[in-house]
């Protein structure tokens, strides 16, 4: 089945505890991009990357990092967490060739987290 | 900076009522336009609009691109009660080079009532 897949889907840390949340898509897409979905702000770019080993800031990429070794795969790095990256986070991918195939991003299923 | 405005922020209707949504953008280099529903987990992709597909059409739901007044709308006839969700108009823009990035907007929450 085709997909994206993150992990984990909910998360609990507490202040200063680095943390990964990973992302793979099994689709052989291009591009890839983080977002985190806040009550009012709706869904803001994180980071995305083009292709294997070229990533750039979306909107509120303080405080994370990301990288793309792999195609498939595009972790989310949250070095020293805070309180403020508590939200819900969503993975997508899609074709580079999107606007011919009219084929959408694909998201995963969240990861909810929780800096405390 | 990319923006995208929804409108309206919520709205509630009965089974059987017909619903539009609005979204209109500013974007610099305009790619697409997608509309996306999302219930309790992750945004599903409905529809994709593009310069040259400026109107979708799938079973009840349906979308139109005005190129000129920067604005999509997104039609719901014989709204169900499984239609309650949160509506989401993102576009896609050029932001340097073969780069491209997504802007959303706040989302419309859709509340159908039998």
């Amino acid at each position: 089945e085709a997909q994206v897949t993150q992990n984990p889907r909910y998360l609990i840390t507490v202040t200063g505890k680095k943390l990964t949340v990973t992302c793979s898509q099994n689709m052989n897409h291009e591009y890839m991009s983080w977002y985190r979905q806040d009550p009012g702000l709706g869904l803001r770019q994180i980071y995305y990357s083009m292709n294997v080993e070229v990533t750039d800031k979306g909107d509120v990429p303080e405080g994370y990092k990301v990288s793309r070794k792999e195609k498939r795969n595009f972790p989310l790095i949250l070095e020293s967490p805070s309180p403020n990256q508590t939200s819900l986070y969503f993975c997508a991918s899609s074709p580079e060739d999107r606007a011919t195939t009219n084929y959408g991003y694909t998201f995963g299923s969240g990861t909810r987290l929780t800096v405390v | 900076e990319d923006k995208v405005v929804q409108s309206p922020l919520s709205l509630v209707v009965h089974e059987g009522d017909t619903v539009t949504l609005n979204c209109s953008y500013e974007v610099t280099n305009f790619r697409s336009l997608l509309w996306y529903k999302q219930e309790k987990k992750a945004p599903t992709f409905l529809f994709m609009l593009t310069s040259s597909g400026i109107e979708k059409k799938s079973g009840r739901l349906s979308s139109i691109l005005d190129k000129k007044e920067l604005s999509s709308i997104l039609n719901i006839t014989a709204t169900q009660t499984g239609d309650s969700a949160i509506y989401l108009c993102a576009v896609e823009g050029y932001s340097g080079g073969s780069n491209y990035k997504l802007t959303f907007g706040k989302g419309t929450l859709l509340t159908v009532n039998p």
